[in-house]
């Protein structure tokens, strides 16, 4: 069972340069989220989706751009990279309670 | 005023000694309520759920306090492999994270 899978796990980008971030899960969950975690702090919420179709900005979505096509895919675009968008995104899905997390993609942006 | 406040630590006890943290939350109208674990570097795992009545799981206690919102975690006999950052997790539609609370268990 796959739940969440995130690719890639690791990524260096330059300035200026674009990506995205593929989320992915098999577990039938309307909800889904990406998060990115700077080190030594918590988790912060960039965008979310309710279900196909549907998303919403959380609290740091400047920089980021998200889709929601289907129920399993959840892609996140960085455009125009930038220092401060080097982080840990995680990326994570739900029904009821329970988050269930990708293992993380490790982004520097040099 | 951030929608969920943890102490930080870090918590540095030895082995077999009770640890225990709050998190406080700014909605009253928050849902749900989770502890979630992370080890270093590594994705959140669920712990446990916060009921309004308090659970047990094993050597964790979790309990809720509406009136003046806050939970509270609390670890008995602490073993090495609690050695973690945890997580406190409010729930409406979407979940607001604490920044988490730093515990390391030493022999």
């Amino acid at each position: 069972n796959a739940g969440v899978t995130q690719t890639p796990k690791f990524r260096i980008l330059k300035i200026g340069q674009s990506m995205t971030l593929q989320c992915t899960q098999d577990m039938n969950h309307n909800y889904m989220y990406w998060y990115r975690q700077d080190p030594g702090m918590g988790l912060k919420l960039i965008y979310y989706s309710v279900g196909a179709g549907i998303t919403d900005k959380g609290e740091v979505p400047n920089g980021y751009n998200v889709s929601r096509s289907t129920t399993e895919d959840f892609p996140l675009r960085l455009e125009l990279a930038a220092p401060s968008q080097t982080s840990v995104y995680f990326c994570a899905s739900r029904v009821v309670g329970e988050l269930f997390f990708g293992e993380g993609s490790r982004l520097t942006v040099l | 005023r951030k929608e969920v406040e943890q102490d930080p630590g870090p918590f540095n006890v030895p082995e077999g000694a009770t640890v225990a943290f709050n998190c406080t939350y700014s909605n009253s109208a928050s849902q749900s309520f989770f502890w979630y674990r992370q080890d270093c570097r590594k994705e959140p795992k669920l712990l446990m759920s916060v009921y309004s009545s308090g659970n047990e799981d094993g050597r964790f206690t979790a309990q809720l306090n509406r009136a003046s919102q806050y939970i509270s975690l609390l670890i008995r006999d602490s073993k090495l492999s609690d050695s973690a950052t945890y997580l406190c997790v409010v729930s409406d539609y979407k979940l607001s994270f604490g920044a988490g609370t730093t515990v390391t268990v030493r022999a």
